[in-house]
């Protein structure tokens, strides 16, 4: 059963427009949650965090909000810029030994239009 | 600055056959993953380790096998490779007091 959850496969943006990229959870447990961007033939790499105590967390470009109550985040870059078309990933840590395996949402390919 | 590395690159494995996929990490990290990537699914976690000497199974360990003899490398093994195990593997290891993961540049491997 998918703990993380991105229900759209896909979007398209205009250059200079926002990207809202969205997540949504089923396991409360959670105290974290984590956005990745992957291009091609590349591995995921960090973009920002958020923890579950917050509401809010902001880094240039890119903010992540958390929705507690509905189980959802999304992800919002302002600008969108060409260099952002990319796989994204919504993740979670979880897990009782300390290890904090990350489950995966199914990822989002956005892609800026310019 | 090298993070994560994984070798190989590519590799392509006949049904039956065996081979050690090596991840290699010189940021001293506590914790390495390897996660699978099949399309249409998230990363999966096969197996895991939290320090040398230590692994655990993850999400879907059939069919592979790890070891981590040194802090540095995590190996992910196939025994008898199977088209199931044709994927993207991804080596990743994380500081203990981190949350964020830094991940290799992915194998790609398919079995025929």
């Amino acid at each position: 059963d998918q703990q993380v959850k991105q229900n759209s496969p896909s979007l398209s943006v205009q250059e200079g427009r926002i990207s809202i990229l969205n997540c949504d959870y089923t396991n409360s447990m959670f105290d974290y949650f984590l956005w990745y961007k992957k291009y091609p033939a590349e591995g995921p790499t960090f973009l920002i965090s958020i923890s579950s105590i917050k509401d809010k967390n902001e880094d240039g470009r890119f903010t992540v909000f958390l929705n507690k109550s509905a189980k959802h985040l999304s992800l919002h870059i302002v600008p969108s810029q060409p260099g952002d078309s990319a796989v994204y990933f919504c993740a979670a840590p979880l897990g009782q030994t300390g290890a904090n395996n990350l489950f995966f949402g199914t990822g989002t390919r956005l892609t800026v239009i310019p | 600055n090298a993070g994560v590395t994984q070798t190989p690159k590519f590799r392509v494995l006949k049904t039956g056959q065996s081979m050690t996929l090596l991840c290699a990490q010189d940021m001293n990290h506590e914790y390495m993953y390897w996660y699978r990537q099949d399309p249409g699914m998230g990363l999966r976690l096969i197996h895991y380790s939290v320090g040398e000497g230590t692994t655990a199974k993850g999400e879907v360990p059939d069919g592979y096998n790890v070891s981590r003899l040194k802090k540095q490398n995590f190996l992910l093994g196939l025994e008898s490779a199977a088209p199931s195990q044709t994927s993207v593997y991804f080596c990743a290891s994380r500081d203990a007091a981190r949350i964020e993961a830094f991940f290799g540049q992915g194998t790609r491997l398919t079995v025929v």
